[in-house]
């Protein structure tokens, strides 16, 4: 069945950019939509933006101006760029497949086990 | 863009049922059948139980039920069992073209 893992550093200074990468086992990103997702400690679920596996993009509005998705289809790979980090992007974050093959749902039916980043200096 | 009204928490006993609330407004969850539920145990990842409103995902079981009346959706369990205990998040699709999470239920089985 399809799986999700996250990687990446764990740890990011304040201003940095973050960059984290999702790699796909037992099926292809090219078909549904790819989206991160993240949690804040004690807080609620947050989502990031997608990836169609056309490449099309769409993004958080709050968080527009500082994302990037991105994919690898070589690597069977998708990326999340999140620049100017804060304090405030300290969270679990989460890559997750929307289950609409051709259209989205915002129905995430496989998910990572998510990947703890800290923005500290 | 504020998050989905749900409440902070809801308890109830073994076998009994009870209905987790998640208000948006005109522009998500009135305006689309794309509301969602996730079940959320610590230390794990979330796991769809619902999707366009009602419906529910294969091997979900039956006593997970949703549904929608204006700007409200609704979660209901039934039959409460002890593992039912955890986090549960509702979600819309929006007209901004993103999706929109609740701010969370934490569920207890007394």
């Amino acid at each position: 069945q399809v799986q999700l893992q996250e990687s990446g550093p764990g740890l990011v200074k304040p201003s940095e950019t973050l960059s984290l990468t999702c790699t796909v086992s037992g099926g292809s990103i090219s078909s549904f939509y790819w989206s991160w997702i993240r949690q804040p400690p004690g807080k609620g679920l947050e989502w990031i933006g997608y990836l169609y596996y056309s490449g099309t993009t769409n993004y958080n509005p709050s968080l527009k101006s500082r994302v990037t998705i991105s994919r690898d289809t070589s690597k069977n790979q998708f990326s999340l760029r999140l620049n100017s980090m804060t304090a405030a992007d300290t969270a679990l974050y989460y890559c997750a497949r929307d289950s609409g093959k051709y259209y989205f749902l915002g129905a995430f039916d496989i998910w990572g086990q998510g990947t703890m980043v800290t923005v500290s200096s | 863009q504020s998050a989905l009204t749900q409440p902070a928490s809801v308890s109830g006993s073994p076998g009994q049922s009870i209905t987790i609330s998640c208000t948006g407004t005109s522009s998500d969850v009135g305006n689309y059948n794309y509301v969602s539920w996730y079940q959320h145990h610590p230390d794990t990842a979330p796991k769809l139980i619902i999707y366009e409103v009602s419906n529910r995902p294969s091997g979900v079981p039956d006593r997970f039920s949703g549904s929608k009346s204006g700007n409200t959706a609704s979660l209901t369990i039934s039959r409460l069992q002890a593992e039912d205990e955890a986090d549960y998040y509702c979600s819309s699709y929006t007209s901004s073209s993103y999706v929109l999470f609740g701010g969370g239920t934490k569920l207890t089985v007394l």
